[in-house]
């Protein structure tokens, strides 16, 4: 168990739906990154909070939202669901900025159909 | 921007065997990280080595250790006495310390033979 926990570990889903990924941090990290992982790719960073604020944007879809809460948990909204959506979707915690690396989680894997 | 590098898409080894495993980088900052991570076939993403890029010295881990050439923009990953449980995706990952996110190359297949 790495400390960051994801749910749901699984989720299927129509196209045009719209789902919403859950993380919860790592004890002590304040910032929370997500990362979206399609089939045999690498990791493509989506966006990145710190306590509470958005720190950092990559190549997120408008389709996709995120927030992170008091409490320091963080969700993915992802809305009008595609085909090409369907990915595993990583939820990582890290102290700071991250200089001793990120802990992931275990991932959501998302499939739209 | 910085951007990672695995000019090999898969590898293979021999059980007992060493294997090395390429990444190139491209940073304009001097002061940066670089990491190797392995994702076995649960999809867990465990960090395996990291390394800071104003240490001369190369990193280890077990018998995991690391070539950094700075120069050359070169961080290859060493695997010694390769195990079967050795066998995963591995991803190489840079952070530039002005930077707000971790950058992963492409990923290299490692398959171990018995």
């Amino acid at each position: 168990d790495s400390g960051v926990t994801q749910t749901p570990k699984h989720l299927i889903t129509a196209t045009g739906q719209r789902v919403t990924l859950r993380c919860s941090p790592r004890s002590g990290d304040l910032s929370v990154y997500w990362y979206q992982q399609s089939l045999d790719q690498g990791l493509q960073f989506l966006i990145q909070y710190y306590n509470g604020e958005e720190r950092a944007k990559g190549n997120i879809l408008e389709r996709f939202s995120a927030q992170q809460f008091p409490d320091l948990h963080s969700e993915l909204n992802l809305s009008s669901l595609e085909l090409g959506d369907s990915a595993l979707y990583f939820c990582a915690s890290s102290r700071d900025r991250g200089n001793y690396g990120y802990t992931f989680g275990s991932g959501t894997r998302l499939t739209v159909v | 921007a910085q951007t990672v590098t695995q000019s090999q898409p898969e590898m293979s080894v021999q059980e007992a065997e060493t294997v090395t495993l390429s990444c190139t980088y491209d940073t304009s900052e001097s002061d940066y990280y670089l990491f190797w991570y392995k994702q076995p076939p649960s999809r867990q993403m465990i960090l395996v080595i990291r390394q800071e890029a104003y240490k001369q010295q190369n990193a280890t881990e077990n018998r995991f250790s690391v070539n950094f050439q700075k120069a050359a923009k070169s961080f290859s990953l060493k695997i010694s006495d390769s195990q079967l449980g050795d066998a995963a995706m591995y991803f190489c990952a840079s952070l530039e310390n002005a930077g707000n996110m971790l950058t992963f190359g492409g990923g290299t297949r490692l398959m171990v033979k018995p």
